[in-house]
């Protein structure tokens, strides 16, 4: 258990919905990543936080955005959702800001748009 | 062309055998080399992190990076099924402004070590 939680752990949808996922980062770490893994592109990183500041951003579509609040918990809230967002999406946290900091992966939220 | 490539496999050996896996890249800027290790409907976890050319052993672990090469590998000595995962190799730069924490993957190798 790598102490990053994630809810929900699964999610099915339809197109053009919206909805919101949720990390928790294990306890002490400032700063918190989202990544997305798909058969075709992998694991990708779309976003990342430090102490409720955007710090790092990947290709991360217009239709997402993410925050992260003042108890440093993150939620990343996709919109007008399309069949090919179906993906794993991964929190990850670290202590600092730079990539040599170790970041602990959450189980991920598995994500269906039908 | 995607900065880090990872021949996805699937790799399958037998136990005990010893199993290479590779990343090269094309971004010079990346400083910071790990391997994480991926189960089956889990989170990847960080199993190697290396910064400078040469190797790092780690038990049954070796990770190998020669920077001039751009070329990265995972050596796994005695393998055993319990190392049946998925295997990504990731990489970082201090570059910072709109990269500080970012990690680029490779695609990933599904391993599977038979009994």
């Amino acid at each position: 258990d790598s102490g990053v939680t994630q809810t929900p752990k699964h999610l099915i949808t339809a197109t053009g919905q919206r909805v919101t996922l949720r990390c928790s980062p294990r306890s002490g770490d400032l700063s918190v990543y989202w990544y997305q893994q798909s058969l075709d592109q992998g694991l990708q990183f779309l976003i990342q936080y430090y102490n409720g500041e955007e710090r790092a951003k990947g290709n991360i579509l217009e239709r997402f955005s993410a925050q992260q609040f003042p108890d440093l918990h993150s939620e990343l809230n996709l919109s007008s959702l399309e069949l090919g967002d179906s993906a794993l999406y991964f929190c990850a946290s670290s202590v600092g800001l730079s990539s040599q900091e170790t970041q602990y992966f959450g189980p991920g939220t598995r994500l269906l748009v039908l | 062309q995607k900065e880090v490539e990872q021949d996805p496999g699937p790799l399958s050996v037998p136990e005990g055998a010893i199993v290479s896996l590779n990343c090269t890249y094309s971004n010079s800027a990346f400083q910071y080399f790990m391997w994480y290790r991926q189960y089956s409907r889990k989170g990847p976890e960080l199993l190697m992190y290396t910064y400078s050319s040469g190797n790092k052993e780690d038990g049954r672990f070796t990770a190998q990076v020669d920077k001039s090469s751009k070329y990265i590998s995972l050596f796994i000595r005695d393998s055993q099924p319990s190392d049946s995962a998925t295997y990504l190799c990731a990489m970082g730069n201090n570059a910072g402004g709109t990269s500080y924490g970012k990690l680029t993957f490779g695609q990933g190798t599904i391993l599977t070590v038979h009994p």
